[in-house]
């Protein structure tokens, strides 16, 4: 069974400047999530969708971030503008339904000067 | 919000020695998971345990709900068990998120 799939892998942009993640989950898992990892620290939820539908954008900093899962498969995470404190891993993780045992992808690991 | 706690945060150990790390918790969970992160930066999954005991290989973890803590064990230890354990949670209110503790930094030496 194939894992959690994110591209790319590694990112360097300048400040102001826009940034798109992609995550592909588990076939088949209903629920996924975007997660976000500064150096030295765990991480850190961003956003949830149950299918295409949004569960929890609480910790979603909205004015530089968005997110989308139009057919309740893949997502993308998108910041524009960034800034030097979105230096980070970016994790998509996916479970069956919510709750369950969640599996993480590799990560976007980006770094903002 | 629910508050995680690792203890050791750091430990270094020799080839071969044995382990226990410890992960508290400060309100009653519905969903238990051990990690490991390894150098590239990989989350994997070791267990998923809201309670009771489980092993695998060299690796065994054991949760106490009623108490809020959950320990993991790592026998005979090689220096590919190198990297950062992190338990992570799910309380019955934060819709599946999971929250993690800040993670021990484990180092073994050959």
């Amino acid at each position: 069974e194939a894992g959690v799939a994110q591209s790319p892998r590694y990112k360097i942009i300048e400040k102001r400047q826009s940034v798109a993640f992609w995550c592909n989950p588990i076939s088949g898992h209903a629920t996924l999530y975007w997660y976000q990892q500064i150096l030295g620290q765990g991480p850190k939820l961003l956003i949830q969708f149950q299918n295409n539908g949004v569960v929890d954008d609480s910790q979603l900093p909205k004015d530089r971030f968005s997110a989308e899962r139009l057919k309740g498969v893949d997502s993308t995470l998108k910041i524009q503008p960034a800034k030097l404190e979105d230096s980070a891993v970016y994790l998509c993780a996916s479970s069956p339904y919510t709750g369950n045992e969640q599996f993480f992808g590799p990560g976007t690991r980006l770094t903002v000067l | 919000g629910i508050q995680v706690e690792q203890s050791p945060p750091d430990l270094i150990l020799q080839e071969g020695a044995n382990s226990t790390l410890r992960c508290n918790f400060s309100d009653s969970v519905n969903n238990l998971q051990w990690f490991h992160q390894n150098p590239w930066g990989q989350l994997i999954n070791l267990f998923y345990i809201p309670s009771g005991t489980k092993q695998n290989g060299r690796l065994s973890a054991t949760t106490v709900a009623t108490e809020r803590y959950s320990l993991l064990y790592i026998s005979s230890s090689q220096t590919t068990d190198s990297g950062v354990y992190f338990c992570a949670v799910v309380t019955g209110t934060s819709y599946g998120k999971l929250t993690f503790g800040q993670g021990t930094i484990l180092t073994v030496h050959p």
